[in-house]
């Protein structure tokens, strides 16, 4: 099994839809991310967290929100879609053992969303 | 202009030659990465470094923390390599887990 699995891996919906992206790992990491990653754009953070009472927003989260079940699962939910979130998103989780600060990450094969 | 610089954006060689995908930063940060995506979607982490150089197999990693610069090369590349590069940078300072990435270096290496 993958450390970190993202379901569903691909799905159509139509706007305004309520749509709910979820995220599993198994490294044991405390820290976890959600990216968008758009053509020509690279990937962006939309939210993140570093345990379960910890939840920050990152550079694009409007119209998005999170929710951190457990140190193994961070959802995302798109409460009402819009074409404009039409792109791949990634969960992500990170090591915070390294004493630089620096992380290592692991992610998620993504997530391929198309709001139509 | 973008806190962390790719170049160059797209690139094409022959199967065997040495190739090189530049990244330049901004920002003063506590460690630099290059992920590998590969045609399927899926992003795997090649290096992290904060200074001077790593090797992994037929690929090497090296970062200038003064001139704000890092290289990662492929010796005797293969078809198998094509893939995008992306270059990020944990901002030192910033808020603590943030990485800033680059827009990704597409690689297409020719049999």
């Amino acid at each position: 099994d993958a450390d970190v699995t993202q379901t569903p891996r691909n799905r159509i919906t139509k706007t305004g839809k309520r749509i709910m992206l979820e995220c599993s790992q198994t490294k044991g990491h405390d820290r976890m991310y959600w990216y968008r990653q758009d053509p020509g754009l690279g990937l962006r953070l939309i939210y993140y967290s570093f345990d379960v009472k910890d939840i920050n927003k990152g550079e694009i989260s409007d119209g998005y929100s999170v929710s951190r079940q457990a140190q193994a699962k961070f959802s995302l939910s798109l409460e009402s879609a819009i074409p404009n979130q039409t792109a791949l998103y990634f969960c992500a989780t990170s090591d915070p053992s390294d004493s630089s600060g620096a992380n290592v990450l692991t992610f998620g094969a993504g997530s391929r969303l198309t709001v139509l | 202009k973008n806190e962390v610089e790719q170049s160059p954006q797209n690139l094409t060689a022959q199967e065997g030659e040495f190739i090189t995908i530049n990244c330049s930063y901004s920002v003063g940060i506590s460690a630099l990465h290059w992920l590998q995506q590969h045609p399927g979607g899926g992003i795997v982490s090649l290096f992290m470094l904060s200074s001077g150089k790593k090797k992994h197999g037929r690929l090497i990693a090296t970062i200038n923390i003064q001139e704000k610069h890092s290289s990662l090369h492929i010796t005797a590349s293969h078809p198998r390599d094509s893939a995008v590069y992306i270059c990020a940078v944990t901002h030192y300072g910033g808020s603590q887990g943030n990485l800033i990435f680059g827009k990704g270096t597409k690689l297409s290496v020719k049999p």
